[in-house]
């Protein structure tokens, strides 16, 4: 079975200033890793995942996370964020040969000021 | 447009007394999979299914049901409900492992926030 941690519930952070969010996976087995965000009083969307490949994955609006298998470590960093980055992100881990269960951590949220 | 359709948004109900939430996906996904959300324990599977007719326990299923006789369909039942089963519930569909790629991941539902009084 997989787990998940998400080593911070609160991150507040100003405008324009750099945030990262830790998420450690445990897991006997290869995984896959995803990053959702639930913005205020919506549905969870998906914001990136590393399947294979590369390290270093990317989502469109300037978020990126790094796995790092030695760490068993998935964080999520953006450099400079903006008041509309507010919401609950949520680390994910499936392992490979079982990928129907999807195991969560217990969100981060992160509240953005000016 | 590509999506999971949870109904209803919204429902206050009355312990005992058997409720529903219907989900429905068009993406032609085989994986579909039911979560409850709670403050400080972020999402826990429920119930999940591989295919049609094919389901199985999550890591909270105790007090819920749910079938799969289509594959774009899999409600949620509960028989009696509780007020420890007040929540909010997203139903979840994915590819399976072969689609793995850019349209690999489970795409989520809006959400059904459940109140049993």
């Amino acid at each position: 079975a997989q787990s998940v941690t998400q080593l911070d519930s609160q991150v507040p952070v100003f405008e324009e200033a750099p945030v990262e969010l830790r998420c450690n996976y445990s897991s006997s087995v290869s995984v896959y890793l995803f990053w959702y965000v639930q913005y205020p009083n919506q549905g969870l969307q998906l914001l990136l995942k590393y399947l294979s490949g590369s390290t270093l994955v990317e989502s469109i609006n300037g978020f990126e996370a790094e796995f790092n298998k030695s760490q068993t470590s998935f964080h999520l960093r953006k450099p400079s964020v903006h008041i509309s980055d507010t919401a609950e992100y949520f680390c994910a881990v499936t392992n490979r040969s079982n990928d129907y269960k999807l195991s969560f951590g217990a969100g981060t949220t992160v509240t953005v000021r000016a | 447009e590509a999506q999971v359709t949870q109904n209803p948004r919204y429902l206050i109900t009355v312990t005992g007394k058997k409720l529903t939430v219907t989900c429905s996906q068009n993406m032609n996904h085989e994986y579909m999979s039911w979560y409850r959300q709670d403050p400080g324990l972020g999402l826990r599977q429920i119930y999940y299914s591989m295919n049609v007719e094919v389901t199985d326990k999550g890591d909270v299923p105790e007090g819920y049901k749910v079938s799969r006789k289509e594959k774009r369909n899999f409600p949620l039942i509960l028989e009696s409900p509780s007020p420890n089963q007040t929540s909010l519930y997203f139903c979840a569909s994915s590819l399976n492992s072969l689609g793995t790629g850019n349209n690999y991941g489970y795409t989520f539902g809006s959400g059904t926030r459940l109140t049993v009084v």
